[in-house]
């Protein structure tokens, strides 16, 4: 099955300095979406984006779905931006879209 | 929009008895409803996918008889862990999709489950 990597595994800012979370899949997908985990658990959609660039405040996302990964950038980062991000990509198996999670980047940003 | 509920937020029982946890989309209908369990500082992890009015497809590994998933409406899914023993206690997630964002999935806020 697909396979999805994200890095860096863990990252620490302080706060106000940019950062770029990848995210490296090994097959055609048919949907990329970027989440934030809270430290409650609640996942946060961040983008829906299979392909092209978004942007939404101080985060934007692209996807180059025929080279295979995606990026999400985060700008300015305030305390409020910690917590994991995953992304995840959706592969049809089964008759159904699933979407299949990558580890995760865990973010800390300190005052 | 998009919004999705789960209930409970938290549930401790004893080993050997079952727990159901309710997911809820409250403002679309769900054509799809997923099930995901998520260990300390881990991924998600698909267990189970479900159409509404039909039966769950579950993902290699996963004990359909343990855990039961009944998609009784477009905006209900119930899983239901049976005989819980304390290996099951985990944080467990739904999501749905549908809608005008069809493919697009969103998550109900989880439920820790500690079986004790």
């Amino acid at each position: 099955g697909i396979q999805v990597e994200q890095s860096p595994p863990d990252l620490i800012l302080q706060e106000g300095a940019n950062s770029t979370l990848r995210c490296n899949f090994s097959d055609s997908v048919n949907n990329l979406q970027w989440f934030h985990q809270n430290p409650w658990g609640q996942l946060i959609n961040l983008f829906y984006i299979p392909s092209g660039t978004k942007q939404n405040g101080r985060l934007s996302a692209t996807t180059v779905a025929t080279e295979r990964y995606s990026l999400l950038y985060i700008s300015s980062s305030q305390t409020t931006d910690s917590g994991v991000y995953f992304c995840a990509a959706a592969m049809f198996s089964g008759g159904y879209n699933k979407l299949i999670f990558g580890a995760g980047t865990r973010l800390a940003v300190h005052p | 929009g998009a919004v999705v509920s789960q209930h409970p937020s938290w549930v401790i029982c004893k080993s050997g008895t079952s727990v159901k946890i309710e997911c809820r989309s409250l403002d679309f209908q769900a054509t799809t409803m997923f099930w995901y369990r998520q260990f300390p500082k881990q991924s998600l992890m698909l267990m189970a996918t479900s159409n509404e009015g039909s039966k769950a497809t579950y993902e290699q590994g996963v004990e359909k008889d343990k855990f039961l998933i009944n998609h009784a409406s477009l905006t209900l899914s119930t899983l239901t862990v049976t005989s819980a023993h304390p290996e099951d206690s985990s944080f467990y997630i739904c999501s749905a999709k549908g809608g005008s964002s069809y493919n697009e999935q969103f998550f109900g806020p989880g439920t820790r489950l500690t079986v004790l």
